[in-house]
């Protein structure tokens, strides 16, 4: 049964940067995409970007352009999201989720969330 | 960038009674549109695919449809663990692959 592992729960000041992984544990990882997910406490789901590991180019949300990065490594099953000059409003739950499909982003498989805080 | 617009924003609904929650895209998404299931403290779970298709677990209750930038979930007799939040998402061609901003169905 294959499972999204989430790294564990980060508090940053403001400015800094964050990064939050996700390792993909008993099946298929590197054809399927990934995508990154938040939510702020209390506000619905965003779509933050998503990489297809075996392709490795990311794509991101306009918003989050420049300051967001995703990266995956083949050889660990591993998914990261780094995200740079954190504010306040970052504060959320970040989710990685695995597509359905090898060609769809549509996701049926989500980590269990890791919450990053943001505070001085 | 596709916006995904969701309709109503709170839904109250009697347990058994049917209900309709909509989901428009300011641009056609063809049948690339999902819907997710999420209650307080657990993970979105994946209910509909393909505008229509149910995801394997889901009960026949849940039902969608509609193409192009009209889509619609319907429940058909609210059980009391349906009472969530429900969010659309559309995965057509390009990103971003925007959610909607959620339906919430509460108990009448």
């Amino acid at each position: 049964q294959v499972q999204l592992v989430q790294s564990g729960a980060e508090v940053k000041k403001p400015g800094s940067s964050v990064k939050v992984s996700c390792k993909a544990s008993g099946g298929t990882f590197t054809t399927y995409p990934i995508s990154w997910v938040r939510q702020a406490p209390g506000q619905g789901l965003e779509w933050m970007g998503g990489i297809i590991p075996i392709f490795g180019t990311p794509n991101y949300a306009q918003k989050f352009q420049g300051r967001v990065t995703i990266t995956a490594d083949e050889s660990t099953s591993t998914a990261y999201m780094q995200l740079n000059s954190l504010r306040s409003e970052d504060t959320a739950l970040y989710y990685c989720a695995r597509g359905r499909s090898e060609d769809s982003w549509d996701s049926d498989l989500w980590g269990r969330g890791t919450l990053v805080t943001v505070s001085s | 960038e596709r916006v995904m617009t969701q309709s109503p924003a709170t839904l109250s609904v009697s347990p058994g009674e049917r209900a309709t929650l909509s989901c428009r895209a300011s641009q056609s998404v063809g049948s690339d549109l999902a819907w997710y299931q999420q209650k307080p403290g657990q993970v979105p779970r994946l209910l509909i695919y393909g505008a229509s298709t149910r995801a394997a677990g889901i009960p026949a209750r849940f039902s969608g449809s509609g193409s192009g930038t009209e889509f619609t979930l319907t429940i058909s007799s609210l059980q009391s663990e349906d009472f969530a939040v429900y969010y659309c998402q559309h995965y057509n061609k390009w990103p971003p692959y925007t959610f909607g901003q959620g339906t919430k169905v509460e108990i009448k």
